[in-house]
């Protein structure tokens, strides 16, 4: 059974572009959830989504988003990019939506540095 | 404010031996506490969900225990291996979100 997989896995931007990262759960699960993890401050919630509706948003500013298809498949973009941004993005998935939810299976990640 | 205060925040142990980390939380109403452990460069895999009425469970060497009283919990490593160097993050979730602590980074030695 195929896991969480996350593109690209590493990618360079300079100050002000934008950036679209791309997240496939595992098949048969319905909610992707995105999170931000610097060094300094840990795992950080951006937003979940299931069944293609945004369930839960983290305080993370506008140039944060995301969205879900009908396969599941989830991305999420930012623009305007910040030296701040430079971080690891992380997705995971699960079958149900919420902090209740079973199991998180996380991907590998997409390390993005923002020069 | 919930908050997930893990300590210490990072240790270096001898292969073999054992180690205990620790983790305080403030989230309230309580649902669930959940350890992962994180190899550089990779994503997060969990080792253990513990919800309020389980006070130990254990996968393999890792032994997660929790106290819903005094809001602690704790992840006991046993014989560590070289592999089990890693980050150790705990997550607190209530009715509405999953909180994160920072993790604790662990360097076994041989």
């Amino acid at each position: 059974k195929a896991g969480v997989t996350q593109t690209p896995r590493y990618l360079i931007k300079t100050r002000g572009q934008q950036v679209t990262l791309s997240c496939s759960p595992i098949s048969g699960h319905r909610s992707v959830s995105w999170y931000q993890q610097t060094p300094g401050q840990g795992l950080q919630f951006l937003f979940e989504y299931f069944s293609e509706t945004q369930r839960n948003k983290g305080n993370f500013p506008g140039r944060f988003s995301g969205r879900q298809f009908s396969n599941s498949r989830s991305e999420m973009n930012v623009s305007t990019l910040e030296l701040g941004d430079s971080a690891l993005y992380l997705c995971a998935s699960s079958k149900t939506s919420g902090p209740n939810t079973g199991e998180l299976f996380f991907g590998e990640g997409s390390r993005l540095t923002v020069l | 404010k919930n908050q997930v205060e893990q300590s210490p925040q990072s240790l270096i142990i001898l292969e073999g031996k054992n180690c205990t980390l620790q983790c305080n939380y403030t989230v309230s109403p309580f649902s669930n506490l959940r350890w992962y452990k994180q190899d550089t460069g990779r994503g997060p895999v969990s080792l253990t969900i513990m919800t309020f009425s389980e006070n130990t469970k254990s996968n393999g060497r890792y032994t997660a225990t929790l106290d819903a009283d005094t809001k602690q919990s704790s992840l006991h490593i046993t014989a560590s291996q070289l592999s089990d160097s890693a980050s150790y993050i705990c997550v607190v979730g209530n009715d509405y979100k999953l909180s994160f602590g920072a993790g604790t980074t662990v360097t076994v030695r041989a």
